[in-house]
């Protein structure tokens, strides 16, 4: 199994720009998470799946969306990139309670 | 307000010497607590979880944890570090033990000296 993997690892945009991170898990797990973590933060909530259909705002959804339309993918969407969305965007899937991690993206908002 | 604290940002230890990091939580039920170890530009790994049952919980790479009720805390110990144990360790709650959110402390970043 590869996990849960995560692309771009880096990304520069300029403000006003869009993109989408791309999640994919291939172990069956039905919940999935986006998390952006900044220094000395820990990681924050952005959005949430419990499965394929359904998602849900997390702590810090403003500036972001998000859709699941299979069970494996759970990409993040920024419309206008806006300098403090200059972070690090970590996906995570769970089957139940324990989170498992992709790599991360980098991204810079300049 | 409910939170998880990490109270030490920074610790150094010496190689082969024993560790604890801390973990404080407010929540008013006893949520499910997690340890999770990042490696410098690397995702976050699971080293230990605690649901229920036995308090003293053990983990990957000879971590263990000790959930304590009347104090809110999940502090995490090792009896002797590694060089390669050099990582930032982050404390995790779900609160609603429902599995739709994890609130993660601030993280404690360890420096091992020789």
């Amino acid at each position: 199994n590869a996990g849960v993997t995560q692309t771009p690892k880096f990304r520069i945009l300029k403000i006003g720009q869009s993109m989408t991170l791309q999640c994919t898990q291939d172990m069956n797990h039905n919940y999935m998470y986006w998390y952006r973590q900044d220094p000395g933060m820990g990681l924050k909530l952005i959005y949430y799946s419990v499965g394929a259909g359904i998602t849900d705002k997390g702590e810090v959804p403003n500036g972001y969306n998000v859709s699941r339309s299979t069970t494996e993918d759970f990409p993040l969407r920024l419309e206008l990139a806006a300098p403090s969305q200059t972070s690090v965007y970590f996906c995570a899937s769970s089957p139940s309670n324990e989170q498992y991690f992709g790599p991360g993206t980098r991204l810079t908002v300049t | 307000a409910q939170s998880v604290t990490q109270p030490d940002i920074h610790i150094t230890v010496s190689e082969g010497a024993s560790l604890e990091l801390r973990c404080n939580y407010s929540y008013g039920a006893t949520p499910y607590l997690f340890w999770y170890v990042q490696s410098p530009g690397q995702g976050l790994q699971l080293l230990l979880k605690y649901f229920s049952g036995d308090t003293l919980v053990q983990g990957i790479k000879g971590f263990e944890a000790e959930f304590k009720r009347s104090q809110s805390s999940f502090n995490l110990r090792k009896p002797s570090v590694h060089w390669s144990d050099a990582a930032e360790y982050f404390c995790a709650v779900d609160p609603n033990q429902a599995g739709t959110a994890l609130i993660f402390g601030k993280g404690t970043t360890l420096s091992v000296s020789s």
